[in-house]
């Protein structure tokens, strides 16, 4: 069965250190691979996706997120965390056997502290 | 560009009574979908549109349920009758390309509905 696990329910990292938030993924075929991000009281936002090409891609906010096919891993990560970073952060699947819909993981509880 | 439109943003209703969402995806926009997300939890697919036609409504409580996309733009979901367990936030989003395309969704802000 495809799959998304987010293995941590919280992360919490200080202003202006280096932030991780782990994705690993289970699915048949190549992985489409999307990190979402959603604020207090707001819908989710599109932060970036991994479709093919470089195993490292650019998003929006200074994110970027490593693809790495033998641990079937999509970590999304920033060099310097902001207090504004906090927030919800969702790890998505593109499932190849199901009309292509998304399957969410559970979702990360990103707090930077000052 | 206006982003997708959902209303109401906040709702109480007592058990066994209706209750209607409304949608506005981004003009353009084909797909359309509605998600429920419970508390801790991934959104779930609820349904998805492409145009007025339904695609994918496999995880729909068809027994309570229903969307409706008339005309192709704007989509209304209704649940009839609500249950404790109804409570959540329904989010709406839409995309220029359904997922098969590799299009990325764009989320309203969403509809929190509590059922006392």
């Amino acid at each position: 069965a495809q799959s998304v696990a987010q293995p941590e329910d919280q992360v919490n990292v200080a202003e202006g250190n280096p932030l991780t938030v782990k994705c690993t993924y289970s699915v048949s075929g190549n992985p489409y691979l999307f990190w979402y991000v959603q604020y207090p009281n707001r819908g989710l936002q599109f932060l970036l996706k991994y479709i093919t090409g470089d195993n490292l891609v650019k998003g929006s906010y200074g994110f970027e997120a490593e693809f790495n096919k033998s641990q079937t891993s999509f970590h999304l990560k920033k060099p310097s965390a902001l207090v504004s970073d906090s927030a919800l952060y969702f790890c998505a699947v593109r499932d190849s056997t199901s009309n292509y819909q998304l399957i969410w993981g559970a979702g990360t509880k990103l707090i930077i502290k000052p | 560009e206006a982003g997708v439109a959902q209303s109401p943003r906040y709702k109480i209703i007592e058990k066994r009574q209706s209750v209607a969402f409304w949608c506005n995806p981004i003009s353009g926009h084909a797909t359309l979908y509605w998600y429920q997300q419970i508390l801790g939890q991934g959104p779930k697919l609820l349904i998805q549109f492409q145009n007025n036609g339904v695609v994918d409504d496999s995880q729909l409580p068809k027994d309570r349920f229903s969307a409706e996309r008339l005309k192709g733009v704007d989509s209304t979901l209704k649940i009839q009758p609500a249950k404790l367990e109804d409570s959540a936030v329904y989010l709406c989003a839409s995309s220029l390309k359904n997922l098969l395309g590799t299009g990325e969704l764009f989320f309203g802000e969403g509809s929190r509905l509590t059922v006392l």
